[in-house]
């Protein structure tokens, strides 16, 4: 069964602190995808990384830097130096070759207080 | 270019009637999926289009639910006598490719609808 947990439902941190936002995921699949998407308040989900199964290189960008780990089927998402306009739902998704659907998982939201 | 579109924005129905969702995917993109998020949960997935290919319907919660595509176009989602568990936000997403690789493209989410069933 294709499953993405995410255990934090929400987290609060103060503007400039570090955070990171679990994902955990099942597959039988060896071909598979993982992805990060973002739901400010406004509501619209926007894209922010995909990773497939066979690149394990943690991604930076800015701010956001990304640790994949399949030995332990993690796909962690780290804000640094977290801001107000951070403040959103963060959902961890999952695909796979041959089905269809991704796979959501419930969501974390975070709050950034100034 | 334009993103994804949906109408209407709000919705608004009494328990028993029908309601029809719309949606806009972006140009060129062939898949589009409907997805359902209840208030402060996850999304569900609904149904899944690609091209003239036949749906992936298995998401659909009961045969309340339909939904239609032509083509690569625009699409709707119907809901048959509506029920107080139906309120929620309906969500639609497009992305590029077809067949197995429909699973790699990252999807563009629309803003959504929220229906309300009094």
């Amino acid at each position: 069964a294709q499953k993405v947990t995410q255990a934090q439902t929400e987290i609060s941190v103060v503007e400039k602190e570090d955070v990171t936002l679990d994902c955990v995921y099942e597959t039988r699949d060896t071909t598979y995808y993982l992805f990060w998407y973002k739901q400010p308040p406004s509501g619209e989900l926007v894209f922010l990384i995909r990773r497939n199964s066979f690149d394990e290189q943690n991604e930076i960008s800015g701010r956001y830097s990304w640790n994949f780990q399949k030995s332990t089927s993690s796909f962690n998402f780290t804000i640094t130096a977290s801001q107000v306009v951070d403040s959103a739902v963060y959902f961890c998704a999952l695909s796979y070759t041959g089905g269809f659907k991704t796979i959501f998982g419930a969501g974390t939201r975070l709050f950034v207080k100034a | 270019g334009a993103g994804v579109s949906q109408s209407p924005s709000n919705k608004v129905t009494e328990k028993g009637k029908d309601v029809e969702l719309r949606c806009d995917p972006i140009s060129g993109h062939t898949a589009l999926y409907w997805y359902r998020q209840r208030l402060g949960q996850g999304l569900e997935f609904l149904i899944y289009f690609q091209g003239n290919s036949a749906p992936d319907k298995s998401g659909l919660p009961s045969d309340r639910f339909s939904a239609e595509r032509t083509g690569e176009s625009v699409s709707t989602l119907t809901i048959q006598r509506t029920q107080q568990e139906d309120s929620a936000v309906y969500l639609c997403a497009s992305s590029l490719g077809g067949g197995r690789r429909s699973s790699y493209n990252e999807q563009f989410f629309g803003p959504g609808t929220r229906l309300t069933v009094l």
